[in-house]
């Protein structure tokens, strides 16, 4: 099974600044239509998770562009620039490669 | 708008069995494939299952297979999620995902309680 492993962040993050998300994996999420099979998603408080960003790097539909996705075939960070106050919750990770599907354990965003 | 609603949870003993149903609307149903993920109290979120747009395949994690069964009805655009042998550790909050490039969408959730 490939394994998601993300950091945490220095909470809380001072409103307007900006802050990034690792996720590690255990395999290389680069396949062979050279897509890279990461997604992100945010879980707000109470609610369901949301789609952010798939193919490691392309926005959902709807998101802000102060959401970013990159990295290499293991490695990902995912960029929020100008903290908000919306953007409180928790971020996953997770690799659509291959079957099981598996997720990172989340990292909480918390705004000062 | 797409739209996912599932029904059919509640409070179970071990070793019972529960149902789960998604309705969707807003989207071609036949076209998708479908998932389950839950989130355990506290938790973070765990791949259930998942079935093709044909119902043709499906796909488990250990932890379930066996035991869970996804299924489909295209006409009636309702995902559905049996659950047999129920136990304290399947405990959670079940979303129905539409998997497009990712799980572009999903549901607000059900809550399974399995306690004697």
């Amino acid at each position: 099974d490939i394994v998601m492993t993300q950091g945490a962040l220095p909470n809380p993050v001072p409103s307007g600044e900006s802050a990034s998300i690792t996720c590690q994996s255990s395999k290389s999420l680069l396949y062979s239509d050279g897509k890279t099979y990461l997604n992100w998603y945010l879980q707000r408080p109470g609610q369901s998770p949301q789609l952010l960003i798939y193919w490691m790097s392309t926005r959902a539909s709807g998101v802000s562009d102060r959401f970013s996705g990159s990295g290499s075939g293991t490695d990902f960070t995912l960029k929020i620039s100008r903290v908000e106050a919306e953007d409180v919750g928790v971020y996953y990770c997770q690799q659509f490669l291959e079957f099981p599907l598996t997720f990172g354990s989340g990292t909480k965003l918390e705004i000062k | 708008e797409v739209q996912l609603v599932e029904s059919g949870g509640g409070l179970v003993q071990p070793g019972r069995s529960l149902k789960l149903s998604c309705v969707a609307s807003g989207f071609t149903f036949n076209n998708y494939w479908m998932t389950w993920i839950r989130q355990a109290p506290g938790k973070g979120l765990e791949w259930v299952a998942s079935i093709t747009n044909t119902g043709g395949s499906t796909y488990y994690p250990d932890s379930v297979k066996g035991r869970f069964t996804i299924s489909r009805d295209n006409a009636k655009s309702t995902l559905y999620l049996q659950m047999n042998s129920l136990r304290s550790e399947d405990t959670a909050t079940y979303y129905c995902t539409r998997m497009g490039a990712a799980f572009d969408y999903w549901g607000q959730g059900v809550m399974v309680t399995v306690s004697s």
